[in-house]
């Protein structure tokens, strides 16, 4: 049981460059996420998606993309990276309210540590 | 909307001693409550939740936390922790009718021999 895959852990950016991060998960989950965590700054929900198709914006969205063709996927794209954007991402997953008690937490990946020169 | 305030952002503390971290919450609707394990380089890891019903939840690793409503707070604790608790722990919110939880800041908990 693989859980959320995100893949790479590691990535370094030039300025302007662009990327894409990539967020698998295996549990058919309908409800996924992306967070960036920075230091002591707790994590920030920057998009969500809760169902293929559906994608809403969190509360840093600001050079980021998302889409959500399949329950599996949801790939977040950074465009024109910048300094500010290096951080640790991490994507989650879980079942909506109400779809049995083991589904109200979230499932983490491991993150994608991206830095930013 | 809702907030989460972690009230300690570093708890140092002696192996098998008591330890408490402080979560406060703010929300004008029902909520459910988390509290997250985050080791070294790794993702958060869900510790227990507080959905309804008993006030006082079991979570593992021998951790337990207390919701009280009406001082909106949610409180992490262990009688005795170990060396391995040395991590950093989130406390989260959800409203119930919504699909997204909002984090704290976090606190690291730093256990010494």
């Amino acid at each position: 049981n693989a859980g959320v895959t995100q893949t790479p852990k590691f990535r370094i950016l030039k300025i302007g460059q662009s990327m894409t991060l990539q967020c698998a998960q295996d549990m058919n989950h309908n409800y996924m996420y992306w967070y960036r965590q920075d230091p002591g700054m707790g994590l920030k929900l920057i998009y969500y998606s809760v169902g293929a198709g559906i994608t809403d914006k969190g509360e840093v969205p600001n050079g980021y993309n998302v889409s959500r063709s399949t329950t599996e996927y949801f790939p977040l794209r950074l465009e024109l990276a910048a300094p500010s954007q290096t951080s640790v991402y991490f994507c989650a997953s879980r079942q909506p309210p109400g779809q049995g008690p083991g589904t109200y937490g979230y499932t983490f990946g491991s993150g994608t540590r991206l830095t930013v020169v | 909307a809702q907030s989460v305030t972690q009230l300690d952002s570093q708890v140092p503390v002696f192996e098998e001693a008591p330890v408490e971290l402080r979560c406060n919450y703010s929300s004008s609707v029902s909520v459910y409550l988390f509290w997250y394990v985050q080791y070294p380089n790794q993702g958060l890891q869900l510790l227990l939740k507080y959905l309804s019903g008993s006030t006082l939840v079991k979570g593992i690793n021998g951790f337990e936390a207390e919701f009280n409503k009406s001082q909106t707070s949610f409180h992490l604790r262990k009688p005795s922790v170990h060396i391995s608790d040395t991590a950093e722990y989130f406390c989260a919110v959800s409203e119930t009718n919504a699909g997204k939880s909002t984090f704290g800041d976090g606190t690291t908990l730093t256990v010494k021999p």
